[in-house]
């Protein structure tokens, strides 16, 4: 079974220009959760989607978006990136419901340079 | 809120000496608890899970933890450290039961490096 999967691996780009990252969920899961981790720090929370909808946001600016597609898949946008974006960003998926424990799997991530 | 913190960002062991990454957890609902392992340029593998079931988890390649509430850690062991051990190691919190399990906090981490 394939795991979960990010696209690009890796991104270069300038300063106030836009980017989409892309995660595609393990086959069956509903949720999909985003995660910035900057060089030498642990992971932070960005969004959780279920099922298209928005469930949770971390603590970041409204240059960050995201949305999910009806096959669960999930797109990461920013706008205006600064060179404070530059990170790796990782997707995670889950089976997604509340009544359980639900493992989260992590995608490679996308190492996005910002110049 | 809940947090996690990491005591030291790098560790080291010599090959087949004990392994000990210390991790704290606040919070103010039964938690989840974690460890992951990263290895560069990759992403997280979970080594161990604590979800309210047995205090003692045993995980992945030999590593366990204990979920200690009175001292509010869950301090990852391995009796005997391998090369391949070389990694990060990340502990991580989040809500338990009807929370959301999405947000998962995360430490700092600690570096663990292995000489032979």
């Amino acid at each position: 079974d394939a795991g979960v999967t990010q696209s690009p691996t890796h991104l270069i780009k300038t300063r106030g220009q836009h980017v989409t990252l892309r995660c595609s969920p393990i086959s069956g899961h509903k949720s999909v959760s985003w995660y910035q981790q900057v060089l030498g720090q642990g992971p932070q929370f960005i969004f959780q989607y279920y099922e298209k909808e928005e469930r949770g946001r971390g603590n970041f600016p409204d240059r960050f978006s995201a949305r999910q597609f009806p096959n669960y898949s999930s797109e990461l946008n920013v706008n205006a990136l600064l060179l404070g974006d530059s990170a790796l960003y990782l997707c995670a998926s889950t089976t997604g419901t509340r009544t359980s424990y639900n493992e989260q799997f992590f995608g490679p991530g996308t190492r996005l340079t910002v110049l | 809120a809940q947090s996690v913190t990491q005591l030291g960002s790098h560790v080291s062991v010599s090959e087949g000496a004990l392994v000990l990454l210390r991790c704290n957890y606040s919070s103010s609902v039964p938690p989840y608890l974690f460890w992951y392992v990263q290895y560069p340029n990759q992403g997280l593998q979970l080594l161990l899970k604590y979800t309210s079931a047995a205090t003692l988890v045993k995980g992945i390649n030999g590593f366990e933890a204990e979920f200690k509430k009175s001292e509010t850690s869950f301090h990852l062991t391995k009796p005997s450290a391998h090369m391949s051990d070389a990694a990060e190691y990340f502990c991580a919190v989040s809500e338990g039961y009807g929370g959301s399990q999405g947000n998962l906090i995360f430490g700092k981490g600690t570096k663990l490096s292995v000489k032979p």
